[in-house]
């Protein structure tokens, strides 16, 4: 069984700091990662996808990536309250169709 | 509108009725995805469609599960026999063959008493 591998949290940060959200993963041949933002009661949205080993910034938000490691990684600057919800960690599995998300990490930004 | 649709949003079953629930696609998109979501939980693959093609149907958990989507746009998801263990909230998700970018669907809450 490939899995996804996340801190549940909750990771509790200040207004204004970098929030850092980990993930790791089975499947070593996965090509394609990303991190998902689910407030509660609502449905998953992409912040970001990435697809080679490094940094892939996008505004606030930098995606980290080592496949050695099997490592992903969420880097959150300037942290606004806003930004708490769950953030589902998911990487698309070998040659198939099928993704496979994380439990999520639930965070905390205080004002 | 432009977005995936699901309904009904929520859906309150007896244990052992059937139930079906809806997935309205993004217009043009190739690929459409089912999701069971337990809370606390992060979605879980159910089923994969390629247009009319249901490619992957791994995650299904029992021959109680069906899924469909026979002309390539709108899919259904069946549930016979409704077990207490099924309640969730059933995601739908749908991408273009350009982007495999996820666009998800606000669910829906099955509650089976």
């Amino acid at each position: 069984q490939k899995e996804v591998e996340q801190n549940s949290g909750p990771l509790s940060v200040p207004e204004g700091a970098i929030a850092s959200l980990n993930c790791t993963y089975s499947d070593r041949g996965s090509q394609s990662f990303f991190w998902y933002r689910q407030y509660s009661g609502k449905s998953p949205e992409l912040i970001m996808s990435i697809y080679s080993n490094g940094d892939k910034e996008d505004g606030r938000f930098t995606a980290q990536l080592n496949k050695a490691s099997q490592y992903v990684s969420l880097l959150i600057r300037d942290s606004q309250p806003s930004d708490s919800a769950t953030y589902l960690c998911a990487v698309e599995e070998t040659g198939g169709f099928k993704t496979i998300f994380g439990a999520g990490t639930r965070l905390f930004v205080k004002a | 509108g432009a977005g995936v649709s699901q309904s009904p949003r929520y859906k309150v079953a007896k244990r052992g009725q059937d139930v079906a629930l809806r997935c309205d696609p993004i217009s043009g998109h190739v690929s459409l995805f089912w999701y069971q979501q337990a809370l606390g939980q992060g979605p879980e693959f159910l089923t994969y469609f390629q247009n009319e093609a249901q490619l992957d149907k791994s995650g299904l958990p029992s021959d109680r599960f069906f899924a469909e989507r026979p002309e390539g746009s709108v899919s259904t998801l069946k549930i016979q026999r409704t077990q207490q263990e099924d309640s969730a909230v059933y995601l739908c998700a749908s991408s273009s063959t350009r982007e495999n970018i996820q666009y998800f669907g606000a669910g829906t809450r099955l509650s089976v008493l």
